[in-house]
């Protein structure tokens, strides 16, 4: 049974880099028919994607945080990461990591999620 | 590109159908059949309870159906029971030029 749990810190201060890392069980990068994602949640709102990497390494990235972020794996740990610089409070919001369904762009796996508060 | 559209909320008696409306443009809904669903209730993770437009991973209700016309994919909930009160999303492929993927804001259905 495949299980994804994010870990991290729960508060940022502004203009610094929010670091999330995932926790893979259950399953192997490797598998080509899936990818890795970041989705958040801003409180009481809608979902929004951050970005996938996929098994070969190749990452892809919502235009509007582009600029901002980068999706990394650790094969060795089992782990993919999220990191978010400069950020401000209209960054604080639910992180969720998961894996997507390569043939359909869909999720079928979520982590339970991580609130993280931007705030000095 | 914009987030798709759905409806705010929506509400049924127990027994119910109710259909939850996901409005996009020719560049994603209307061009690709690849628009997935999601339950969310307070406080959880979202749960994909339908994908590829009609399908269903294993483990969800048949009571779940989706379908797709023109740039509007819809979910209906037949047989309404007190548990499927939450939140819904749809999210669509939107090709590689932009955004790639793009969820709609979400419906809150309320069971009377």
């Amino acid at each position: 049974q495949v299980q994804l749990q994010e870990s991290g810190p729960g508060l940022v201060k502004p203009s610094q880099t929010l670091s999330l890392a995932c926790t893979v069980s259950g399953d192997s990068f490797s598998s080509s028919g899936y990818f890795w994602t970041w989705i958040r949640q801003h409180p009481g709102k809608g979902l929004e994607w951050i970005g996938y990497i996929y098994y070969s390494g190749s990452t892809y990235y919502n235009p509007s945080l582009k600029s901002r972020v980068s999706i990394s794996v650790d094969t060795s740990k089992n782990q993919f990461s999220l990191k978010l610089s400069s950020v401000t409070a209209a960054d604080t919001a639910i992180y969720y990591c998961a894996r997507g369904v390569y043939s359909y762009f869909g999720v079928d796996i979520w982590g339970h999620g991580t609130t993280v508060t931007v705030s000095s | 590109q914009s987030a798709l559209t759905q409806p705010a909320s929506v509400s049924g008696s127990p027994g119910q159908s109710i259909t939850i409306s996901c409005t996009g443009t020719a560049s994603d809904v209307g061009t690709y059949n690849l628009v997935s669903w999601y339950q969310q209730h307070p406080g959880k993770a979202p749960k994909l309870i339908n994908y590829e437009g009609s399908k269903r991973p294993s483990g969800v209700s048949h009571r779940f159906s989706g379908s797709k016309s023109g740039n509007t994919a819809s979910l209906t909930i037949s047989g309404l029971q007190a548990e499927d009160e939450a939140d819904y999303y749809c999210c669509s492929y939107a090709g590689n030029s932009g955004t790639l993927v793009l969820f709609g804001g979400g419906t809150k259905l309320t069971v009377l």
